[in-house]
């Protein structure tokens, strides 16, 4: 099956700097690649998703990007602010069970 | 539109209790699904709906765990018995369809704990 991992575990940026999440998976055949934000004791939000035939995607601040070759993806904050400490979780598509499969999640913490 | 909503947000039983949870997902959504979140990790699929139909319980316990979306709206979650292995938040979502690119929604959840 899909196996997603997901780095860095924990990452702590200065307010105004970016941020920047890493993502691979091993089913070569995947083609949605959704990114949630979770609060603490809150639900996981979804915040950006990229599907397999674009490159990279933008909404504002928040950046994807997509290697299907080397089948990895990335999400990029910039200028971050307070509130976008979170944990954020990446996901992809599972082929054939219309499913996704989590990475383990990145603690983000933003200090002002 | 209203979200993903769920009940109860929480639930602490003494193992071997059982214990059900309730989902009613996003309007028009014909696809439905019930993941579980351990501590410090992402959801992991137990059971996906199509309208009323169990179309992928692979990932469910079946010896403790059923589920059911009976008119293909509202769904049930039920462990019976409860194991103290099973405390976790156990996620909602739905999605229009169950094409692989159609994002999910998801609820609050419900945080279970086991004594």
């Amino acid at each position: 099956g899909e196996n997603v991992e997901q780095h860095p575990s924990t990452l702590s940026v200065q307010e105004g700097d970016s941020a920047v999440i890493k993502c691979t998976y091993s089913d070569s055949a995947s083609n949605y690649f959704p990114w949630y934000k979770q609060e603490l004791g809150k639900r996981p939000q979804l915040i950006i998703d990229i599907r397999s035939n674009v490159g990279e995607k933008k909404d504002q601040r928040i950046a994807v990007t997509l290697n299907k070759t080397a089948k990895h993806f990335s999400l990029h904050i910039t200028e971050t602010q307070p509130e976008d400490s979170a944990v954020y979780f990446c996901a992809a598509s599972i082929p054939g069970r219309r499913a996704l499969t989590f990475g383990s999640g990145t603690r983000l913490q933003v200090q002002p | 539109e209203a979200g993903v909503v769920q009940s109860p947000r929480y639930k602490i039983i003494e193992k071997k209790q059982p214990v059900a949870f309730w989902c009613n997902p996003i309007s028009g959504h014909n696809t439905l699904y019930w993941y579980r979140q351990n501590l410090g990790q992402g959801p992991e699929l137990l059971i996906r709906y199509e309208n009323e139909e169990a179309v992928d319980d692979s990932q469910l316990p079946k010896d403790r765990f059923s589920a059911e979306r009976l008119k293909g709206v509202d769904s049930t979650l039920k462990i019976q018995p409860a194991e103290l292995g099973d405390s976790a938040v156990y996620l909602c979502a739905s999605s229009l369809d169950s094409g692989a690119d159609q994002p999910q929604h998801f609820g609050d959840g419900t945080r279970l704990s086991i004594l």
